[in-house]
């Protein structure tokens, strides 16, 4: 089955810096590249989204990347705000494959003052 | 807010003991899932469901039963076989490819 991997584990940024979490999968047949973001105590919502057909995505601070050939994708936070300070969760999946997302283990960003 | 409603937000289960988490949506998503998260290791799937009365195993299913009677419902049931049972629970619907969850259910062992 699908392998994600995600580094790092745990980021601290200074408000205003850039932040960037990367992540691996191993099925080739995977298309579909999701991010989530986790505040603490909340649940996890959708932030930004990718598909294999297209190399990146922006929404506004936020943006995806995906090298196919290399099978990562990465997701870009530029000038971090406080509220930026999140779980944010990769995840991948592929048609056919029951519509199942398998997700990375995390990453703890945290923007400091 | 996100039409999914996990109850109860805190359950405890004492030894040998069976304890179901309820999830109910109201999206009309055909889809359901249970996720289990624990610190450090992301969201792992222990079953999913793509219609009613119909579900699969994920990958940690082991000590977990379901069922989907209905299409709003997909209670998920931990048994006694499961030996290592706290964590924080998440419910999910899935719309379009994305997946919307609910608020959680934190279950700890008396």
């Amino acid at each position: 089955g699908e392998n994600v991997e995600q580094h790092p584990s745990t980021l601290s940024v200074q408000e205003g810096d850039s932040a960037v979490i990367k992540c691996t999968y191993s099925d080739s047949a995977s298309n579909y590249f999701p991010w989530y973001k986790q505040e603490l105590g909340k649940r996890p919502q959708l932030i930004i989204d990718i598909r294999s057909n297209v190399g990146e995505k922006k929404d506004q601070r936020i943006a995806v990347t995906l090298n196919k050939t290399a099978k990562h994708f990465s997701l870009h936070i530029t000038e971090t705000q406080p509220e930026d300070s999140a779980v944010y969760f990769c995840a991948a999946s592929k048609a056919g494959g029951g519509n199942k997302l398998t997700f990375g283990t995390g990453t703890q960003l945290k923007v400091e003052l | 807010d996100g039409g999914i409603t996990q109850s109860p937000k805190y359950l405890f289960r004492k030894e040998g003991q069976n304890v179901t988490l309820s999830c109910e949506q109201n999206l009309n998503h055909d889809a359901m899932y249970w996720y289990r998260q624990d610190p450090g290791q992301g969201l792992r799937l222990i079953y999913y469901s793509q219609i009613v009365n119909d579900f699969q195993k994920g990958d940690i299913a082991e000590g977990y039963s379901v069922s989907r009677e209905k299409k709003e419902s997909f209670p998920l049931t931990v048994t006694s076989a499961q030996k290592n049972p706290t964590a924080f629970y998440l419910c999910a619907s899935m719309g379009g490819e994305k997946l919307f969850f609910g608020s959680g259910t934190q279950l700890s062992v008396l």
